[in-house]
């Protein structure tokens, strides 16, 4: 079965540090993989996506992941967190099956200390 | 469009009431997608509609989970006599079915209704 971890509960970085979050996903095919984040009581914001191609992706906020099919991983990194970017961050894999259902990870929740 | 549209947000009930959830999708989306997420856990896939038909529901949708997207539009989730273990963010999503996988991807997710049974 599809499944998504990502191995830290919790992160905290100083404002101006740079970022990684580590995601790893267990998939028989190529998945499509995203991150999303999350702040406190809303919704999920996409921040970016890979489907093919280039494995390094930009995405919003600053924010870029590396697709890293060897090691299934697709880390999301920031190279200078600002206090805004305190949320929790999920990864997602897409199966390739009718209905484009996600599978998320656990999340991870960044903590920005100045 | 105002995007995906979420009432209530927050809904307290005592156990064994019946609640019902609203989710309004971006209008042009054709396909609209039900997620729970409880404490310390990522969204779960419950169920999901193509216009107005359920095409898939999970194993976690039991039979006091019902879900209805009448005339393909609005969609409503009832949960019948609500257990503690009901307690969870609900979340809505909605897409449209294009030519590519990319767009079929295209989620855009409301604000969730929080529920808390007591």
């Amino acid at each position: 079965a599809q499944s998504v971890t990502q191995p830290d509960i919790h992160i905290t970085v100083s404002e101006g540090a740079s970022l990684e979050l580590r995601c790893n996903y267990s998939y028989g095919a190529t998945p499509y993989l995203f991150w999303y984040v999350q702040s406190p009581g809303q919704g999920l914001q996409l921040l970016l996506k890979y489907f093919s191609g280039d494995t390094l992706v930009q995405g919003i906020k600053g924010f870029e992941a590396e697709f890293k099919r060897s090691q299934s991983s697709f880390n999301l990194r920031k190279p200078s967190v600002h206090w805004s970017d305190a949320a929790e961050y999920f990864c997602a894999v897409g199966p390739l099956e009718y209905g484009n259902k996600l599978v998320f990870g656990a999340g991870t929740i960044l903590r920005v200390k100045s | 469009d105002t995007g995906v549209s979420q009432n209530p947000r927050h809904k307290i009930t005592k156990r064994g009431q019946n609640v019902t959830f609203r989710c309004d999708p971006i209008s042009e989306h054709n396909r609209l997608y039900w997620y729970r997420q409880t404490l310390g856990q990522g969204p779960e896939f419950l169920t999901y509609f193509q216009n107005e038909a359920q095409l898939e529901k999970s194993r976690l949708l039991s039979d006091r989970f019902s879900a209805e997207r009448p005339k393909g539009s609005f969609s409503t989730l009832e949960i019948q006599r609500t257990e503690q273990g009901d307690s969870a963010m609900y979340l809505c999503a909605s897409s449209s079915v294009g030519t590519g996988s990319e767009a079929n991807y295209g989620y855009t997710f409301g604000s969730g209704t929080r529920l808390t049974v007591v």
